[in-house]
């Protein structure tokens, strides 16, 4: 049982470049989602999905797009990367089955774009 | 929208002693989640302790309390015999019904 897996660790992208992130989670959750972290901002929401084929906008969705073929990938997608899009990004998975929605998250990937 | 407000960005305590970190939220819903979630250097996020709004007693484990109060919508978390391993950023979180919004976090540094 892995848990909430995130790939890759760490990127370096050239501004205009693109690149898709992976989430996977190996305990059929139905919710997923998509966080960034900037230095004093705590976490903010990008997108997420509330099941396989589903995907809605977060708090700070522009720049970012998402999709949800299989439920248990979550991918997100940089198009044209900006240097504004430098951050950590974390995926989660939760489910209402959960006591409490609690919220499994993956270790982060690290991207710098220059 | 639902705000969560930490107001300490910074935080020190000696070890084994007791430390209390402030967390107040902004909602109209009536029945929700707050959470405390623990971020170490290695970046991993770890659920520290959970609290449901319709419970009146508050959430413990093990060194780890929280002081609920509802109507003043505040929800602070008490580390009680601190130890190094718990130098982390902690965020505070309320569970929103798709999602979780977080403060911007406290840095606790737990010094010998």
């Amino acid at each position: 049982n892995a848990g909430v897996t995130q790939t890759p660790k760490f990127r370096v992208l050239k501004t205009g470049q693109s690149m898709t992130l992976l989430c996977a989670q190996d305990m059929n959750h139905e919710y997923m989602y998509w966080y960034r972290q900037d230095p004093g901002m705590g976490l903010r929401l990008i997108h997420y999905s509330v099941g396989e084929g589903t995907t809605a906008k977060g708090e700070v969705p522009d720049g970012y797009n998402v999709s949800r073929l299989k439920k248990q990938n979550f991918l997100l997608g940089l198009e044209s990367a900006a240097p504004s899009q430098t951050s950590v990004y974390f995926c989660a998975s939760t489910d209402s089955h959960l006591q409490g929605w609690e919220q499994y998250f993956g270790p982060g990937t690290r991207l710098t774009v220059t | 929208a639902q705000t969560v407000t930490q107001s300490q960005p910074e935080m020190s305590v000696q070890e084994a002693e007791t430390v209390t970190l402030s967390c107040t939220y902004d909602t109209s819903e009536s029945n929700y989640y707050l959470f405390w979630y623990k971020q170490p250097p290695s970046r991993q996020m770890i659920l520290v302790i959970r609290q449901e709004a319709y419970k009146q007693q508050n959430a413990t484990e093990n060194r780890f309390s929280v002081n609920f109060q509802k109507a003043a919508k505040s929800f602070s978390l008490k580390i009680s015999d601190s130890q190094l391993g718990d130098t982390a950023m902690y965020f505070c979180a309320f569970y929103s019904g798709y999602a979780l919004n977080f403060g911007k976090g406290t840095s606790l540094l737990v010094t010998p």
